[in-house]
């Protein structure tokens, strides 16, 4: 069974750095791709970020670009996304999410394991 | 940026009908398209991908359409478990983008 748990996620000040984790396990960890889908309290999904599974290639949205990093350990078995310069609009539930299909060709396509989430709260 | 465009915002139908919610895109994505449901307090669940094929273990009575830029999922018979947001996701392109989704309630 898939399984993957996200933690890190704590109330922070802006300007403030976070680093959440997820860690896998249940499938082969270094062939599929992950990414990170958020929501802000009472909104929609939004996509974060993504990484190939060999960590080599790796997409953000242009509204954390350049301030959060998405990395991962294959040893490990564990997804990272560090988070620097947070602001008040990057307040959100957290998921780690994992592609359904193995990362041959191409990444980024539908999520089919999705995790329980972890809640990053942005605010002085 | 492609947008997904979810409509209606909220559905209220009765057990037993056919609730049938849309999704449309701003650019041609072919059948690029997964469907998701969330139920409050809970992670979304993959339900649909390539615009029509149902996930592993989802009832038969869901069911997903469209090409291009339109896109259908159905719920051919609604039960009260079936209460939640759906929501349309394009994997065609970067950056990967969902719809605002679509509240489903039972009437």
């Amino acid at each position: 069974e898939v399984q993957l748990l996200e933690s890190g996620g704590v109330l922070v000040r802006p300007g403030e750095s976070l680093r959440l984790s997820c860690a896998a396990s249940g499938f082969t960890f270094s062939d599929y791709a992950l990414s990170w889908v958020r929501q802000a309290p009472g909104k929609g999904l939004e996509w974060v970020a993504s990484i190939d599974g060999s960590g080599g290639r790796r997409y953000y949205a242009v509204s954390v670009q350049g301030r959060f990093t998405f990395s991962r350990d294959n040893s490990k078995n564990t997804v990272f996304l560090q988070m620097n310069s947070l602001r008040a609009d990057d307040t959100a539930t957290y998921y780690c999410a994992k592609d359904r299909r193995p990362s041959g060709t191409g990444f980024g396509f539908e999520f089919d394991s999705w995790g329980h989430g972890t809640p990053v709260t942005v605010s002085s | 940026e492609i947008v997904m465009t979810q409509s209606p915002a909220t559905l209220s139908v009765s057990p037993g009908e056919r609730a049938t919610l849309s999704c449309r895109t701003s650019e041609n994505i072919n059948t690029y398209v997964a469907w998701y449901q969330q139920k409050p307090g809970q992670a979304p669940r993959l339900l649909i991908y390539g615009a029509s094929t149902r996930a592993t273990g989802l009832p038969a009575r869901f069911s997903g359409s469209g090409s291009g830029t339109e896109f259908t999922l159905t719920i051919s018979s609604l039960q009260s478990d079936d209460s939640a947001v759906y929501y349309c996701h394009q994997y065609v392109s970067w950056p990967l983008t969902f719809g605002g989704g679509t509240k489903v309630e039972i009437k």
